[in-house]
């Protein structure tokens, strides 16, 4: 069975680092998201994406933030400027249109621990 | 702000027993409504969903919906130990985004 697979699992990085996390989405989907939960809480919506732009973003998603799709597989978040606050397993899903909604299946997350 | 609530739990049922899982929201723009389970440590994992007022069953599971009332269920028959875990409810209006509950922790005890 298909499934969303992310790299790195564990990343670990400095304040004000830059940190790449990557997604590989099932591959005939055509809906991709990034989630993220802080230890101990919701999980949380960053961003949706669809026909190569953001189609939604939250207020967590500011400027620090951004989506790529730079190939027909892949599908990156970047954070520029990392914060103490940005630690938190980040979870990449991708989403089908089944009827009148879109159903998500998520990815193993990466886990971001900044230090 | 638009929120979906659930109780934390623990919710500890006996092996073979039926869990029950709440589920209310906020938003009446919501349209469709999901059940993932999360284990400890893991990611959460799509269970059911269910967009139209009454009950869905799919196996073990029964979800039931009731629009006017802002609420969903989760109904878990024949309990085992692995279904212990975080569930958690979701809402998703037109735009697709989903809006997660805390979640409830269900222990299935032998």
């Amino acid at each position: 069975e298909p499934e969303v697979t992310q790299t790195p699992s564990h990343q670990v990085t400095q304040m004000g680092q830059e940190v790449i996390l990557r997604c590989v989405p099932i591959s005939n989907h055509l809906y991709f998201y990034w989630y993220r939960q802080i230890l101990g809480q919701k999980v949380e919506f960053l961003v949706s994406f669809y026909n190569n732009e953001i189609s939604e973003k939250s207020e967590i998603f500011d400027d620090q933030f951004s989506v790529e799709r730079p190939d027909g597989s892949n599908f990156t978040l970047k954070i520029r400027s990392t914060k103490l606050e940005d630690s938190a397993m980040y979870f990449c899903a991708s989403g089908r249109t089944v009827g009148s909604y879109n159903e998500q299946f998520f990815g193993p997350g990466t886990r971001l621990t900044v230090l | 702000q638009k929120e979906v609530e659930q109780n934390s739990g623990p919710l500890s049922v006996p092996e073979g027993a039926i869990a029950s899982l709440n589920c209310t929201y906020s938003d009446r723009g919501s349209q469709s409504f999901f059940w993932y389970r999360q284990y400890s440590g893991k990611s959460p994992e799509l269970i059911m969903s269910i967009y139209s007022n009454g009950d869905k069953e799919d196996g073990r599971f029964t979800a039931q919906l009731n629009k006017a009332s802002q609420y969903v269920s989760l109904l878990i028959r024949d309990s085992q130990p692995s279904d212990s875990a975080t569930y958690l409810c979701a809402s998703q209006t037109a735009g697709n985004k989903l809006t997660f509950g805390g979640g409830t922790r269900v222990l299935v005890k032998p």
